[in-house]
């Protein structure tokens, strides 16, 4: 079946470092990749997607590539503030599937 | 705009209580969802909604009754509340089908339910 592993957190960086947060996903077909993003106290916003194969969504400093030859769908930013502190999801919707497979999530804690 | 909305915040049951989660959206989507999060578990799907007076299961929905019978309103009712269903509970809509088509689920900021 369809599945989404993402590394457990929490990840602890100091600001301006390199972030990689690691998806790796199992699917049929051509499935359509996401990261969304959950503020402390707030519910999931999306934060990018990519819908095919090499693939690259990017919003706010933070790019993912779908790729389907090694079957992830990495997070990466280059210079992490501390307001990129929250937690991310990753996911997948799968052909013919109304719902979305979720990866248990990562938690990001930036220190000054 | 509001997008998604979801009464109450945060409620405390007593096992054997009954509730509704209302959730409303104004974007005038068709797709509705409800989730529940726990921790280390990511987002599971309780039900779901095509459009109006449709519903359907989603992965765990024993426990948990819904209807749509407004396009935009999603109603998730507990006849007898578990201590097991302590959880946050997320409202989603979406325009369309997620499948396959990347669209996009916006989430209303959650129910914290806590059953004693």
């Amino acid at each position: 079946g369809n599945s989404v592993t993402q590394m457990e957190g929490p990840v602890t960086l100091s600001e301006e470092a390199f972030l990689t947060i690691n998806c790796t996903y199992t699917a049929t077909g051509y499935p359509s990749l996401f990261w969304y993003v959950q503020y402390p106290g707030e519910g999931l916003q999306l934060l990018l997607k990519a819908t095919k194969a090499d693939d690259k969504g990017s919003n706010k400093g933070f790019e993912a590539t779908y790729r389907k030859e090694t079957t992830s769908f990495h997070l990466e930013k280059g210079s992490v503030q501390v307001s990129d502190s929250a937690v991310y999801f990753c996911a997948l919707s799968a052909d013919s599937n109304y719902q979305l497979i979720w990866g248990a999530g990562t938690k990001l804690i930036i220190k000054p | 705009n509001a997008g998604v909305t979801q009464t109450p915040k945060f409620r405390v049951l007593k096992t054997g209580q009954s509730m509704t989660l209302l959730c409303a959206q104004d974007m005038n989507h068709e797709y509705m969802y409800w989730y529940r999060q726990d921790p280390g578990m990511g987002l599971r799907l309780i039900h779901y909604s095509v459009g109006e007076g449709t519903t359907a299961k989603g992965e765990v929905p024993d426990g948990y009754n819904v209807s749509r019978l407004k396009k935009q309103n999603f109603l998730l009712g507990l006849e007898s509340a578990a201590p097991s269903q302590t959880s946050v509970y997320f409202c989603a809509s979406s325009y369309g089908a997620t499948s396959g088509r990347g669209e996009t689920q916006y989430f209303g900021p959650g129910t914290r339910l806590l059953v004693l």
